[in-house]
């Protein structure tokens, strides 16, 4: 199984500022499939990018995506206060599906 | 518009079964294989299972093999997923995913969850 690690387990920033989450992989994720993840309180979690850099219909263009083989990373350019929240990276090329243990952006 | 919509959580004691539902709308549903993913209380996301459209290709977490089963009925837009010998540990938001496609993996909406409670 794959395991994912993301760093740092929280971030703390405050709105307008330049958000950066780190996802590494145990092994080599196949043809880059590497997704994350947005998770608010009371929600289920929304798609943000698929593919390591291809960003979900409906999302803004200050969520970006890079990254590939083991090492991926989801930027987020300028914070709104509706970006602290819980992110999640997940590997889809392998079976079983993992996720990380997540990062929690929170506002300074 | 895509809603996923689970329903059939609760509180159960140990050792006890349970069986969640999920009502799909706003897309074709047989099209897409479905998941199921979950969240215990302050921990991360874990994926439980997921069956493609035909119900022909199955697959399940360690964590549950052989206490779980997932199934769907494309005739009412429904997956189910039917828990047994349930553990403590099993406490968590079941939330009913979509797959993009139907011989993919990536999951590209979730419904709002429903919590199951294993306790005595």
């Amino acid at each position: 199984e794959i395991v994912l690690t993301q760093s740092p387990g929280t971030l703390s920033l405050s709105p307008g500022e330049r958000a950066t989450l780190s996802c590494r992989a145990s092994q080599s994720v196949g043809r880059n499939f590497l997704a994350w993840y947005q998770k608010k309180p009371g929600q289920g979690p929304r798609l943000l990018i698929s593919g390591a850099s291809s960003r979900a219909t409906g999302i803004p263009d200050r969520f970006s995506g890079s990254g590939s083989g083991t090492d991926f990373t989801l930027t987020i350019r300028s914070l709104e206060p509706e970006d602290f929240a819980l992110y999640y990276c997940q590997q889809y090329a392998y079976s079983p599906i993992t996720f990380g243990q997540g990062t929690r952006l929170e506002i300074q | 518009e895509v809603q996923l919509v689970e329903s059939g959580g609760g509180l159960v004691q140990p050792g006890r079964s349970l069986r969640l539902s999920c009502a799909a709308s706003g897309f074709t549903f047989h099209g897409h294989a479905m998941h199921w993913v979950r969240q215990a209380p302050g921990k991360g996301l874990e994926w439980v299972s997921s069956i493609n459209s035909n119900s022909g290709g199955i697959l399940y977490a360690d964590s549950v093999k052989g206490r779980f089963t997932v199934s769907r009925d494309n005739a009412n837009n429904s997956l189910y997923l039917q828990m047994n010998s349930l553990r403590t540990e099993d406490t968590a938001f079941y939330y009913c995913a979509r797959a993009e496609c139907d011989h993919c993996w990536l999951i590209d909406f979730l419904g709002q969850g429903a919590l199951v409670t294993v306790s005595s």
